[in-house]
């Protein structure tokens, strides 16, 4: 089927450990994203990439990394990772930055302990 | 800064009691609201882009309606099935278009 996928699905890290979270679509989407959602807070955004070969910082960048690797991937990666990183993290894509609803995978539940 | 706030942040109904959800919003030159539906353990679905105040959009049992200063979900005659959170969010129209700002959602359930 069509659409985002994520992986991992679950993780549970230490803090200090680092890891890496996978994002493809196969929408031929422009515009990729990552959000974290947690309880009473909404989703937020971390990074963005407008299109290949860019990325920028969104609401909450502070602590995390992410790369481009080409049209399809985005991924997003955790240096060092603190209890205040757990979350539900969601990947999300459009055709381009602009007016379209978003595409969202079905998350990555990420608990540090 | 822009915000979107929702209420309420949980509504329980019975099936066939239509009712409505509210998003309020402040941003500095509305480019879109979006509303999304979130089943649990799930990522947000996209039901529809509103732009300008007086527009509505409707689907199935779901029309969303605007204002200048906030729009409406209206849910006529819900079934169980359409229990889900229901997010809302707003786009800017200012910078390179990606300021979209999420509420925090109202969780909605229908029983039967």
């Amino acid at each position: 089927n069509a659409g985002v996928t994520q992986t991992p699905k679950f993780q549970v890290l230490k803090t200090g450990q680092s890891m890496t979270l996978q994002c493809a679509q196969d929408m031929n989407h422009n515009s990729m994203y990552w959000y974290r959602q947690d309880p009473g807070m909404g989703l937020r955004l971390i990074y963005y990439s407008a299109s290949e070969g860019t990325t920028d910082k969104g609401e909450v960048p502070n602590g995390y990394n992410v790369s481009r690797l080409n049209k399809r991937e985005f991924s997003l990666r955790l240096e060092s990772a603190a209890p205040s990183q757990t979350s539900v993290y969601f990947c999300a894509s459009r055709p381009h930055t602009g007016d379209y609803g978003y595409t969202f995978g079905s998350g990555t539940r990420l608990t540090v302990v | 800064e822009d915000q979107v706030t929702q209420s309420p942040e949980a509504l329980r109904l019975q099936e066939g009691e239509s009712s409505s959800l509210n998003c309020s919003y402040t941003v500095s030159g509305l480019r879109g609201l979006f509303w999304y539906r979130q089943d649990p353990g799930k990522g947000p679905e996209f039901l529809f882009t509103l732009y300008s105040a007086g527009e509505e959009k409707e689907k199935e049992r779901l029309k969303a309606t605007l204002t200048k200063k906030e729009s409406f979900l209206h849910i006529t005659a819900p079934k169980p099935e359409d229990s889900a959170t229901y997010l809302c969010a707003v786009q800017a129209g200012r910078g390179n278009n990606n300021d979209m700002r999420f509420g925090a959602g109202t969780r909605l359930t229908v029983k039967p």
